[in-house]
């Protein structure tokens, strides 16, 4: 089965300074992997999502990550922060189950607080 | 095209209590999942149901039982409440493509207080 390792529970950083979110999965013959976000009160909402092709990965506000096979990472970055940033993030990777159907297996999630 | 939607957004329960969310898509998708959220630990899935008529246990079953009604709908009944219970419960729905994966949206969540 699939696991997922987020390093770092919580992340503070100042407005306008760049941020690495860190993501590790366990290996297996295939991997699909997403990054999500939580803002505060809201459900889940998809960042980016590597399926194949590029190693790089480019997602909605200003977000990237690079998927690294040899050391099973899909960190998430972004050059310069913005208080809007501040919310919950989630590393994903997908699983097969039963029937064919596709179950994310979910990192423990960071909290990224940003600050003036 | 509201998505994936949930109900209620708030529920206190007393333990022993049961009580049913209701989580409806619109996006003509195949496959819907329960999954909740507790600090620290991400989000586990508790049932999913991978196409209309099918359903299956997750990672954290015990104590829920769910129910897909149609392709729409996908609800989950707490028979009787504990307070290990209390969560947040978030539904999700994916257009299942054979071969392929796809993108999960989710819904707003119940927050679900058992006391």
């Amino acid at each position: 089965a699939q696991s997922v390792t987020q390093l770092d529970s919580q992340v503070p950083v100042f407005e306008e300074a760049p941020v690495e979110l860190r993501c590790n999965y366990s290996s297996s013959v295939s991997v699909y992997l997403f990054w999500y976000v939580q803002y505060p009160n809201q459900g889940l909402q998809l960042l980016l999502k590597y399926l194949s092709g590029s190693t790089l990965v480019k997602g909605i506000n200003g977000f990237e990550a690079e998927f690294n096979k040899s050391q099973t990472s899909f960190h998430l970055r972004k050059p310069s922060v913005h208080i809007s940033d501040t919310a919950e993030y989630f590393c994903a990777v997908s699983d097969i189950v039963g029937q064919g159907a596709q179950k994310l297996v979910f990192g423990q999630g960071t909290r990224l607080t940003i600050n003036p | 095209n509201a998505g994936v939607t949930q109900t209620p957004k708030f529920q206190v329960l007393k333990t022993g209590q049961s009580m049913t969310l209701q989580c409806a898509q619109d996006m003509n998708h195949n496959s819907m999942y329960w999954y909740r959220q507790d600090p620290g630990m991400g989000l586990r899935l508790i049932y999913y149901s991978a196409s209309e008529g099918t359903t299956d246990k997750g990672e954290v079953p015990n104590g829920y039982n769910v129910s897909r009604l149609n392709k729409r709908e996908f609800s989950l009944r707490l028979e009787s409440a504990a307070p290990s219970q209390t969560s947040v419960y978030f539904c999700a729905s994916i257009r299942r493509v054979q071969g392929r994966t796809d993108t999960q949206y989710f819904g707003p969540g119940t927050r679900l207080t058992v006391l």
